[in-house]
């Protein structure tokens, strides 16, 4: 079985800073992993995704995120924060072999000005 | 390209009533996926499909019941609905290992 701990509940930056999301996952296996997106009142949106190529995974809108295996975590990071980024954040983890997916608890993200 | 539909976006019940939600999907993709979205609780797996005709239990299937009578449809519904039954509800989609699709959710109040 697969799971997935976000580390901080509430992130919150300065425009044009570095943003760091922290993700440790636990699975059997050799796991999917993904990052998704939710600004308020819409559906999630996929960031990024690792499926067992490239560790370092660059995304959508300047996200990036690198798999760590030693360390079983998926960090989310972009170098200068916008104030469009401000959303929450979800970590998931995929195992080969079961359909079902696990979902980190979120991070909110606040960019201020 | 569509993606995934969910119908309706808003909804307003009364407690007893019943409903169904529609999630639709056109991207050919074997494996669908109810789940509710509570404020602090994340995404909570309700029920889920790995082929037409066929589903299964996720992690809080009680108070619903769901269909996947099409290839592309996976239907959730509530007999009786519970204020605890308030909340936003996403559909999902996906294929093999790749990453889920999602729907814009269904706002749902229970009175």
């Amino acid at each position: 079985a697969q799971s997935v701990t976000q580390l901080d509940s509430h992130v919150s930056v300065s425009e044009g800073t570095p943003v760091l999301l922290r993700c440790n996952y636990s699975s059997s296996y050799s796991p999917s992993l993904f990052w998704y997106v939710q600004h308020p009142n819409k559906g999630l949106q996929l960031l990024l995704k690792y499926t067992s190529a490239a560790t370092l995974v660059k995304g959508i809108n300047g996200f990036e995120a690198e798999f760590k295996k030693s360390e079983t975590s998926f960090h989310l990071t972009k170098p200068s924060a916008h104030m469009s980024d401000a959303a929450e954040y979800f970590c998931v983890v995929s195992d080969p072999y079961d359909y079902k997916l696990s979902f980190g608890a979120g991070t909110t993200v606040t960019v201020r000005a | 390209n569509a993606g995934v539909t969910q119908t309706p976006k808003f909804r307003v019940l009364k407690t007893g009533q019943s409903m169904t939600l529609l999630c639709a999907q056109d991207m050919n993709h074997e494996y669908m996926y109810w789940y509710r979205q509570d404020p602090g609780m994340g995404l909570r797996l309700i029920h889920y499909s790995v082929g037409e005709g066929t589903t299964a239990k996720g992690e809080v299937p009680d108070g619903y019941n769901v269909s996947r009578l099409k290839k592309q449809n996976f239907l959730l519904g509530l007999e009786s609905a519970a204020p605890s039954q308030t909340s936003v509800y996403f559909c999902a989609s996906r294929m093999g290992n790749q990453p889920q699709h999602f729907g814009d959710g269904t706002r749902l109040s229970i009175l």
